[in-house]
């Protein structure tokens, strides 16, 4: 199996702010990394695929990149609706994995 | 409500089997990956197994022996069994859509909870 570790897994940040959560691969995946937002009693988000292309509808503020075993999602000024866990997930085989996530809170 | 919708029953017994329909409410369900993931309370995702376009399937290595994902296209349902369950199992379950195997999940369903207790 990939194994996928995202770092950190919980992250204090107030509006306004930048930043940054990384997902690192235990072997390459090339570009076949997805993101995903979830919040409590909702429908998961898409965010971002194959590394760096946003999802319809996704604010231009969320931002990937990365190949091979390391990735990153960006999230450029912090919204209120931004706090939430995100996760990241890859689909470079047919046996999919997912990271541990990462809790965004307000500070 | 949205595109994906789960149901089945919210409480299944110890060493039961563990039954989940999604229903997808438009279009045809044919032409896409189907997937399932669960979550247990308070830990992360574990994707548990997708039936292709063409009905082959592929499943966590953890849950092959007990989980089978099946399709009906004529009522537009992709089903989840889990069979021999314990309280192990008992996790919020999603279904969700990938437009290929390489592509991302690009639909998600609200999920349902399944609770494994006596």
């Amino acid at each position: 199996d990939i194994q996928l570790t995202q770092s950190p897994s919980s992250l204090s940040a107030s509006v306004g702010d930048r930043v940054t959560i990384t997902c690192r691969a235990s072997q390459s995946i090339n570009i076949y990394l997805n993101w995903y937002q979830f919040k409590p009693g909702k429908a998961p988000k898409p965010l971002i695929h194959a590394a760096t292309n946003l999802h319809g509808g996704v604010p231009s503020r969320f931002s990937g990149s990365g190949s091979g075993t390391e990735f990153t999602l960006s999230i450029s000024s912090l919204q209120p609706e931004d706090f939430a866990i995100y996760y990241c997930q890859h689909s470079s085989t047919t046996l999919y994995t997912f990271g541990q996530g990462t809790k965004l809170e307000i500070k | 409500q949205g595109l994906l919708q789960e149901s089945g029953p919210g409480l299944v017994k110890p060493s039961e089997t563990l039954s989940l329909t999604c229903t997808v409410s438009s279009g045809s369900i044919r032409g896409y990956y189907w997937n399932w993931i669960r979550q247990p309370p308070g830990k992360g995702l574990e994707w548990m197994g997708h039936i292709s376009y063409s009905g082959s399937t592929d499943y966590s290595p953890s849950l092959k022996s007990r989980v089978t994902i099946s399709r009906d296209t004529s009522k537009s349902q992709i089903s989840l069994e889990l069979t021999s369950v314990t309280a192990a199992d008992t996790a919020l379950y999603y279904c969700a859509r990938g437009q290929s195997q390489y592509s991302s999940l690009d639909y998600w369903g609200q999920g349902t909870l399944v609770t494994v207790s006596s």
